[in-house]
């Protein structure tokens, strides 16, 4: 049972523009989402977080939101470059007293030249 | 830094055979964590250890795999006997816990396991 689910698989985006990526969880008790990126042959690396207290995170070009009624974050990149293209995971933990971090499947970002 | 280091990078093997998964953290972290990643479900949480001893196993996904941190510079893997459906990258991760509250977590390159 996907706790976190990432429901596009790939995305495609012309450089310059706007890259969406969107995330949607079950669990209510999570409380805290991070985004990880993964390059081909490498491990993840963590790009972004938030906590439920907040609706945004910004960060440089990335920016997190968190609509908690809805159960759905989404990142932001702006512009899109293309060293941004890498699988992006989306991953939620419940903040205080855990460590445990569930991951989705992952989306495939590929930023057109 | 060398960060998390993963041996070996790459692993085939056949059906039956007993695989060992290897992982050395980054200095000074006292949490580690084992991930598998495949298509289907991403990435899933093995098991994970705070201070050598382990916390949440409840991700192994049967008897067949085990997992030991015999000192904090170092942790095992292993699936005996290993079986096709086990082919997947697996990934080893560290972070420096503190007060209970999630990290960052900082992974390894993986290890990709094909079992014929």
């Amino acid at each position: 049972d996907q706790q976190v689910k990432q429901n596009s698989p790939s995305l495609s985006v012309q450089e310059g523009r706007i890259s969406i990526l969107n995330c949607d969880y079950t669990n209510s008790m999570f409380d805290y989402f991070l985004w990880y990126k993964k390059y081909p042959a490498e491990g993840p690396t963590f790009l972004i977080s938030i906590s439920s207290i907040k609706d945004k995170n910004e960060d440089g070009r990335f920016t997190v939101f968190l609509n908690k009624s809805a159960k759905h974050l989404s990142l932001h990149i702006v512009p899109s470059q293309p060293g941004d293209s890498a699988v992006y995971f989306c991953a939620a933990s419940v903040n205080f007293g855990n460590e445990k971090l569930t991951f989705g499947t992952g989306t495939r970002l590929t930023i057109i030249p | 830094d060398a960060g998390v280091i993963q041996s070996p990078r790459h692993e085939v093997t056949e059906m039956g055979q007993e695989v060992t998964l290897r992982c050395k953290p980054i200095s000074g972290h006292n949490s580690l964590f084992w991930y598998r990643q495949t298509m289907m479900r991403g990435l899933e949480l093995l098991i994970y250890f705070n201070n050598n001893v382990p916390i949440d196993d409840s991700g192994m996904p049967e008897d067949r795999f085990s997992a030991k941190m015999p000192n904090a510079s170092f942790s095992t893997l292993k699936i005996q006997p290993s079986e096709p459906r086990d082919s997947a990258v697996y990934f080893c991760a560290s972070s420096p816990r503190t007060s209970g509250r999630v990290q960052t977590q900082y992974f390894g390159p993986g290890t990709r396991l094909l079992v014929l």
